[in-house]
């Protein structure tokens, strides 16, 4: 059982946006920034989005993140197939001081 | 240039005590700010974490295995070891460590993960 919410599976065509949900509370996503981690099929976790909404380096502006209250979003637009893959939220969590990660969010382009 | 590797046994008993290493470079642990931390990833599971250590030499652990881990560093060898105790197939799962940033909360270079099985 995670901390935070997000829903197991989203899917979309190409071309198309999606938007992927991530709920806590105010422990954690209320009061900390929220981070953003795209886990493409056997390969490590790569941040996509920290603080928030900042992009790093590298990262295309298709994905954007915003946050409201306990509850945080991350969307992509001009959905590609290589964008396939598990999404996760993460953020500290003040009451346990520990960072605490979504369940995950599995990313098909149809 | 940010690099981390994870490095230690493939294979444990159970009841056994893991020891994992994580060695990085292109950063210092004694910058403010800079902290490591070690994540989890049962096959085909969620990203757990499980401990932090930071600039400060202060250290984090979950709730739920606090009892089983510790974390440290030598920062001369640019290294931060976890040991995780009582080691049970449940635990088997493929290991990270990757940069914490202080503040920003975000995990932000990875290692590439050790697969670590646990069975007798």
């Amino acid at each position: 059982q995670s901390v935070l919410t997000q829903p197991p599976s989203v899917s979309a065509a190409p071309g198309q946006q999606v938007t992927i949900s991530c709920s806590g509370s105010s422990s954690n996503i209320g009061n900390n920034y929220i981070s953003w981690y795209q886990q493409l099929p056997g390969t490590a976790p790569k941040l996509i989005i920290s603080d928030n909404n900042k992009r790093p380096s590298g990262i295309p502006d298709r994905f954007s993140g915003s946050k409201s209250g306990s509850s945080a979003t991350l969307g992509i637009t001009g959905l590609q197939t290589g964008d396939e893959a598990d999404y996760f939220c993460g953020t500290w969590d003040s009451s346990l001081t520990a960072v605490v990660f979504g369940g995950g969010t599995k990313l098909t382009v149809l | 240039q940010v690099t981390l590797r994870e490095s230690g046994p493939a294979l444990v008993k159970p009841t056994q005590t893991l020891t994992l290493t994580c060695t990085f470079s292109g950063f210092s642990l004694n910058t403010s700010g800079m902290c490591v931390s070690w994540i989890r990833q049962p096959p085909g599971k969620a990203l757990e974490w499980l401990a932090l250590i930071d600039w400060d030499d202060d250290e984090y652990y979950s709730t739920s295995l606090k009892t089983r881990l510790t974390i440290s560093r030598d920062t001369s060898k640019n290294q931060v070891v976890l040991t995780m105790t009582n080691m049970d197939p449940l635990d088997t799962a493929t290991y990270y460590c990757a940069r914490t940033s202080f503040g920003s909360n975000s995990l932000d270079y990875w290692g590439q993960g050790t697969l670590v099985t646990v069975s007798s």
